[in-house]
């Protein structure tokens, strides 16, 4: 199972874009990227998720690299409200469709 | 779309006793998963079931069992309880097919004592 790798902490100012990245250089070709964030310790709220093109829709824009190794979560434009833990996940389409969290990134978005 | 709905929200446990957490999968949702996670840590993949069936487990002893019913709602039973299993237990249910992902709930935290 590929395992993924985030900066443990990052600030950003409302308004501005959260450009969040994650490593996972050991992804194989079957393997998606999804991203989660936790807030308050309530269940895990699934953002966007990709294979090889990037995506984006109401809530943020998923960019991976050609290579697939690294991929970036960009909230446009962040508030308050984004404050939360954010995940990046590998997950295969085959076998167990088990999730393997880090820890993640914690991101707080300051007024 | 209902969602997952876990139960109960909090629980109190003595150490040795056994604990039943349940889950309510989202309509439509034929895969479940659990996970545990302890304070300040992400989230580790306990088991999943399928159609009835444990298709998946993690590194977790065989005092955490579970089971799916027919209409694919869930258990979760801890027997023997450790101060160490004291967490958020998590829910989540997906259709197998589907690499939407998995729906979440808002997790039963369970304190041993």
């Amino acid at each position: 199972d590929a395992k993924t790798t985030q900066p443990p902490s990052m600030d950003c100012a409302e308004g501005r874009a959260a450009n969040l990245p994650c490593n996972h250089s050991t992804i194989s070709g079957n393997e998606y990227v999804y991203w989660y964030r936790q807030i308050h310790s309530q269940g895990p709220q699934y953002i966007i998720h990709g294979l090889k093109n990037n995506e984006t829709n109401e809530m943020a824009s998923l960019i991976i690299t050609e290579d697939r190794k690294s991929s970036t979560l960009i909230l446009p434009h962040a508030t308050l409200r984004d404050t939360a833990v954010y995940y990046c996940i590998v997950r295969s389409t085959s076998g167990t469709y088990k999730y393997i969290f880090g820890t993640g990134t914690r991101l707080k978005v300051l007024a | 779309e209902t969602g997952v709905t876990q139960s109960p929200t909090h629980l109190i446990k003595t150490r040795g006793q056994q604990v039943t957490l349940r889950c309510s999968s989202q309509s439509g949702h034929n895969t479940v998963s659990w996970y545990q996670q302890a304070l300040g840590q992400g989230p580790q993949f306990i088991f999943q079931y399928y159609r009835e069936e444990e298709n998946g487990r993690g590194n977790f002893p065989p005092r955490f069992s579970g089971l799916q019913f027919p209409n694919y709602s869930s258990e979760l039973n801890v027997n023997a309880l450790e101060l160490d299993d004291s967490a958020l237990y998590l829910c989540a249910s997906s259709s197998w097919t589907e690499t939407y992902g998995y729906t979440f709930g808002s997790g039963t935290r369970l304190t041993v004592v």
